[in-house]
């Protein structure tokens, strides 16, 4: 059984450009979360997602950030005009059903020069 | 979600139990207990939950007082491999909420 599947693992921007990073949830999985990990703090949520519909995004910032959850392929997590500040990890996991155990992928770095 | 509270950090021998607590005093009836844990910079790992039983799995137990107010997992032969931050947190089970909100969990040292 494969696990969540994350790429790129790595990703450099430049300031001003665009960062897509893909989330392949495990087979099975309906449910996609997206966190972000700055240097040396903790996992902050961002957003939860079902297939095509977005269910929580309390933890998005309110401007260049987006995500979906397509009915056919991975989940995205889009950022505009990347920033400095934006330079983090980011995880995402998957979960088969409404409160089941989410299980975490291995993370994509980006770093904006 | 009820909030966590979780020492800082720890040490513990190798091949010793390691036992490492979390209250959470104000935890509702409908919350669940997860753990899990952040090796180095890799995504976290899913250890075990549990709701009020205590609970064991190939990785580790958990134990949860009959107030639910607080928990221990316990890694019973603790490895270097399981140095590691550990999260304990604690989730509502209900459309809407089913987010995971971490803290800053035990930072895990297994001592040679």
């Amino acid at each position: 059984n494969a696990g969540v599947m994350q790429n790129p693992r790595h990703l450099v921007r430049r300031r001003g450009q665009e960062a897509r990073l893909r989330c392949s949830p495990m087979k099975g999985h309906s449910h996609v979360y997206w966190y972000r990990q700055l240097p040396e703090e903790g996992l902050k949520f961002m957003v939860y997602l079902q297939k095509e519909n977005i269910i929580d995004e309390s933890g998005m910032p309110k401007e260049r950030f987006s995500a979906e959850f397509p009915k056919e392929g991975p989940s995205i997590l889009r950022i505009q005009q990347v920033v400095r500040g934006d330079s983090a990890a980011y995880f995402c996991a998957s979960s088969p059903l409404m409160n089941g155990v989410p299980f975490f992928g291995p993370g994509t770095r980006l770093t904006v020069l | 979600d009820a909030k966590t509270t979780q020492p800082t950090s720890m040490d513990c021998a190798e091949g010793r139990a390691a036992n490492l607590p979390c209250n959470h005093s104000t935890i509702s009836g409908n919350e669940y207990v997860y753990w899990y844990r952040q090796i180095h910079s890799q995504g976290p790992q899913y250890i075990i939950h549990g709701l009020k039983n205590n609970e064991t799995n190939e990785m580790a137990s958990l134990i949860i007082t009959e107030d639910r107010k607080s928990s221990t997992l316990i890694l019973p032969h603790a490895t270097l491999r399981d140095t590691a931050v550990y999260y304990c947190i604690v989730r509502v089970e209900a459309f809407g909420n089913e987010k995971l909100t971490f803290g800053t969990g035990t930072r895990l040292t297994i001592i040679p």
